[in-house]
């Protein structure tokens, strides 16, 4: 199984500064096939469905504000967010669709 | 659009089962991989379990021996059963779709709403 684990636990970032979340996979993403890496990030707000944000490690979900920035391939990734609003505050997975499907714990943002 | 809903008992006694169905809206079930996955109370997203066909199904290991998907697709519908529940099963649980057709390797989109099930007595 595909353990994937995410960076920090949580952070407190001042509005309009950036936000950095990262995500490690206990081994590669990169199907040589097609050389795309299968991850997807995903925001989620108190007692609301996880929403995605980012699928192929890098490509944004239709409607997502180009603020949100996904990359990384192999076994690293990150998703940063360039300019933090308040509409951002939110916990954040990083899932792998590789293999049989596995969640990052979490990372909760928080406005400083 | 294809919308999913959850329903079932919000309360299961501990060692009994639990049973809820998702009801599929909106489009066909056919050609996706359909899964639950749920979330317990101030934690982390984990995978259930999936199926593609009444033949095609994959459970989270940890789980394997409690869990079983039924689907019903005259009704648009599937369900889980999770059997022996403890205080630890407690949690919302969502049911999802794979967003590519005929395939594992994609991302969960859409979701439902969730609906939390307390194991307690």
């Amino acid at each position: 199984d595909i353990v994937m684990t995410q960076s920090p636990d949580s952070l407190a970032v001042s509005l309009g500064e950036r936000a950095t979340i990262n995500c490690k996979s206990s081994q590669s993403l990169l199907y040589n096939y097609d050389n795309k890496d299968y991850l997807a990030w995903y925001q989620q707000k108190p007692g609301q469905t996880p929403k995605l944000v980012m699928y192929w490690a890098s490509t944004r979900e239709s409607g997502v504000p180009d603020r949100f920035i996904g990359s990384g391939s192999g076994t690293d990734f990150t998703l940063t967010i360039s300019s933090l609003q308040p509409e951002d505050v939110a916990v954040y997975y990083c899932q792998q669709y590789y293999s049989t499907p596995s969640f990052g714990q979490g990372t909760k943002v928080e406005i400083k | 659009q294809v919308q999913l809903q959850e329903s079932g008992p919000g309360l299961v006694k501990p060692s009994e089962t639990l049973s809820l169905t998702c009801t599929v809206s909106g489009g066909s079930m056919d050609f996706y991989y359909w899964s639950w996955i749920r979330q317990p109370p101030g934690k982390g997203l984990e995978w259930v379990g999936y199926f593609y066909s009444s033949e095609k199904f994959n459970f989270n290991p940890s789980l394997k021996s409690r869990v079983a998907i039924s689907v019903d697709t005259s009704k648009k519908q599937f369900s889980l059963k999770l059997t022996s529940v403890t205080p630890a099963d407690t949690a919302v649980y969502f049911c999802a779709r794979v967003a590519l057709p005929g395939t594992t390797g994609g991302w969960f989109d859409p979701w439902g709403q969730g609906t939390l099930v307390t194991v307690s007595s």
